[in-house]
């Protein structure tokens, strides 16, 4: 089974600022297969990335995904009040799906 | 539109058994693949299988297979999860989601609401 690993597991920042997330891979995930869920508290997690890199139908371009390989990352360019969330990468591979295990975005 | 309708909050007993709904509308159900999603509280997401409504093919991840049934009845375009026996740390919340619809692609694109279960003695 692939294990994803999110780093930091709590990142401060400030409404504006960048956010820079972080998704490694035990071993190689094809791209195709790499997706980045947004979930608020008290809410249903949603789809901000699939492809490692393509927006879901709806999603705001300051979100974007980027990588390949084993190391994948989500970045927020410009932190909006709404953006404050938890944030986990998925992935398939072996017949299995994983998640990471989030990373919380707080307003610090 | 689609939508994905969980069935409501549980409370049950150890030993107990469960099956908790996901029923679909907005779209073609025999054609997207339903996976279920734990979470326990305060922890992160974990995948515990995937069925395609079409065939009833259904995965398994090894850490639920043999703990949990996942199935559908295509009539009412509805997805299960079923326990046989529950322990208390089967205490979550859990998703149902639709899979996007290429084969190409792995991910999940719509959820439900979620249904909390509770197990305690």
């Amino acid at each position: 089974e692939i294990v994803l690993t999110q780093s930091p597991d709590t990142l401060s920042l400030s409404p504006g600022e960048r956010a820079t997330l972080s998704c490694r891979a035990s071993q190689s995930v094809t791209s195709n297969y790499l997706a980045w869920y947004q979930q608020k508290p008290g809410q249903s997690p949603r789809l901000l990335i699939y492809a490692a890199s393509s927006r879901a139908t709806g999603i705001p371009d300051r979100f974007s995904g980027s990588g390949s390989g084993t190391d994948f990352t989500l970045t927020i360019s410009r932190l909006e009040p709404e953006d404050f969330a938890v944030y986990y990468c998925q992935q398939y591979g072996s017949s299995s799906w994983t998640f990471g295990q989030g990373t919380k975005v707080e307003i610090k | 539109e689609v939508h994905l309708v969980q069935s409501g909050a549980e409370v049950k007993k150890p030993g107990e058994s469960l099956k908790i709904s996901c029923e679909s509308s907005g779209y073609i159900f025999t054609s997207y693949w339903i996976g279920w999603v734990r979470q326990m509280p305060g922890k992160g997401l974990e995948w515990m299988g995937i069925i395609y409504p079409g065939d009833s093919d259904t995965r398994y991840s090894p850490s639920f297979q043999g703990q949990v049934t996942i199935s559908v009845d295509k009539s009412i375009s509805t997805a299960y999860l079923q326990w046989s026996s529950l322990k208390a740390s089967d205490t979550a919340r859990y998703y149902c989601a639709r899979r996007g619809y290429s084969a190409s692609y792995y991910y999940f694109d719509h959820w439900g609401q979620g249904t909390l279960v509770t197990v305690s003695s």
